[in-house]
């Protein structure tokens, strides 16, 4: 089985650096996934870490540290556009991602 | 053509109708997926169709039927729904792990309203 843990809202401001933290317990790992999903929308892929470290794509970054069963998203020089809720994902093995709840980010002028 | 179109986009039934979702992709993709998204809850992963494997997650009722005659089309089917089946269901598909995207894309989802 497995178990994923994120904040369930946060709040920001234009311009500013927010990281969502993502914990997971899980009985095989083989990729952890970051999704952006605005209100009516589809998720859309952000991220994806599969060895520890950070990754980086422009003014978002993703870091996985696989023994301690945590990543995060690092958002920088936040936008308006930026209010949406980021979805943290495992890939255990075959193809599948389980999702966390999903965490609801609201970014004020 | 958008990468993954789903249709309809919104679907209003009665608990005795029989009705389907259509999932197409356009990316040539070898996987399918099929989560259900209720509010307050995550992604919850329903079935799975890939070259290797169907999968189904256990907890998914029997009213749920999903069919997949290639590798570009996903159904699910519905029959005698309850209205608590009320949610947005998203199609997803993507490449096999191990290619160099292995992540998911998403239709837009068909909203289901179960009366």
């Amino acid at each position: 089985g497995q178990n994923i843990d994120q904040p369930t809202e946060m709040t920001a401001t234009e311009g500013a650096i927010v990281q969502i933290n993502c914990t997971y317990q899980t009985s095989g790992f083989n990729g952890l996934f970051w999704y952006q999903q605005h209100a009516g929308e589809a998720p859309t892929f952000l991220s994806y870490n599969v060895l520890d470290g950070l990754e980086e794509k422009g003014r978002f970054s993703s870091f996985l540290s696989r023994s301690k069963g945590y990543s995060y998203l690092l958002l920088k020089e936040l936008q308006m556009k930026d209010s949406a809720s980021y979805l943290c994902a495992l890939r255990q093995a075959g193809t599948a991602l389980i999702f966390g709840k999903g965490t609801t980010l609201s970014v004020s002028s | 053509e958008t990468g993954v179109t789903q249709t309809p986009r919104h679907l209003v039934m009665g608990m005795t109708n029989k009705k389907s979702l259509k999932c197409e992709q356009h990316l040539g993709h070898n996987a399918m997926y099929w989560y259900k998204q209720s509010a307050k809850k995550p992604l919850e992963l329903m079935f799975v169709y890939s070259l290797e494997e169907r999968v189904e997650n256990n907890s998914v009722p029997s009213r749920f039927s999903p069919e997949c005659p290639n590798s570009s089309h996903l159904f699910l089917h519905l029959h005698t729904l309850q209205p608590e089946d009320s949610a947005l269901y998203l199609c997803a598909s993507s490449q096999r792990p191990g290619t160099p995207a292995p992540e998911l894309f998403f239709g837009e989802g068909s909203r289901l309203t179960v009366l």
